[in-house]
């Protein structure tokens, strides 16, 4: 069986202040992972993902993740963050067929 | 192209009663997902469908849920005798694998 777990539930930062955003995922067989971000009012859409390759993959507004197997997690950094960056922020993990949430956090950046 | 459709986007009934959710996925994606996320909790897992295998039941909370999904497509979430606590946005997902799931919009169901 799979799991995520989001250690975090609300991440308060300030403007510009690096952010970590932590993912930890338990699985007994290879995984795809994936960040989804949820702005104010609007569904969801895919952030990044690990599917194979490279462990440090990045999206195009500056965050990445790294893939950590031997730690089990896929942590969302970004050196500097951005008011619009404000948003709840879902790690989830394919482990072949069905994909598994997280429990989701929530950043909010004030200036 | 067109992405994923739900409809009605809001939908407002009384305790009781049934209600329908329809999903209009991407064309040609076999797999197809509905979530349910409550006011300010998680996505919760409902049902999954992939192709023509049987679906991936789970996470129906009760049997007051079901849904199906017709010729591969357009997938029907049906919640009988609605309560006060089935309120939440029902979200529909579609794939064309295990990769990246593609969102609708939600429907927001208020039962009162």
């Amino acid at each position: 069986a799979q799991s995520v777990t989001q250690l975090d539930s609300q991440v308060p930062v300030f403007e510009e202040a690096p952010v970590e955003l932590r993912c930890n995922y338990s699985s007994s067989v290879s995984v795809y992972l994936f960040w989804y971000v949820q702005y104010p009012n609007q569904g969801l859409q895919l952030l990044l993902k690990y599917l194979s390759g490279s462990t440090l993959v990045e999206s195009i507004n500056g965050f990445e993740a790294e893939f950590n197997k031997s730690q089990t997690s896929f942590h969302l950094r970004k050196p500097s963050v951005h008011i619009s960056d404000t948003a709840e922020y879902f790690c989830a993990v394919s482990g072949g067929f069905k994909t598994i949430f997280g429990a989701g956090t929530r950043l909010f950046v004030k200036a | 192209g067109a992405g994923v459709s739900q409809s009605p986007s809001n939908k407002v009934t009384e305790k009781g009663k049934d209600v329908e959710l329809r999903c209009d996925p991407i064309s040609g994606h076999t797999a197809l997902y509905w979530y349910r996320q409550s006011l300010g909790q998680g996505l919760e897992f409902l049902i999954y469908f992939q192709g023509n295998s049987a679906p991936d039941k789970s996470g129906l909370p009760s049997d007051r849920f079901s849904a199906e999904r017709t010729g591969g497509s357009v997938s029907t979430l049906t919640i009988q005798r609605t309560q006060q606590e089935d309120s939440a946005v029902y979200l529909c997902a579609s794939s064309p694998s295990t990769d990246t799931q593609y969102f609708g919009p939600g429907t927001r169901l208020t039962v009162l």
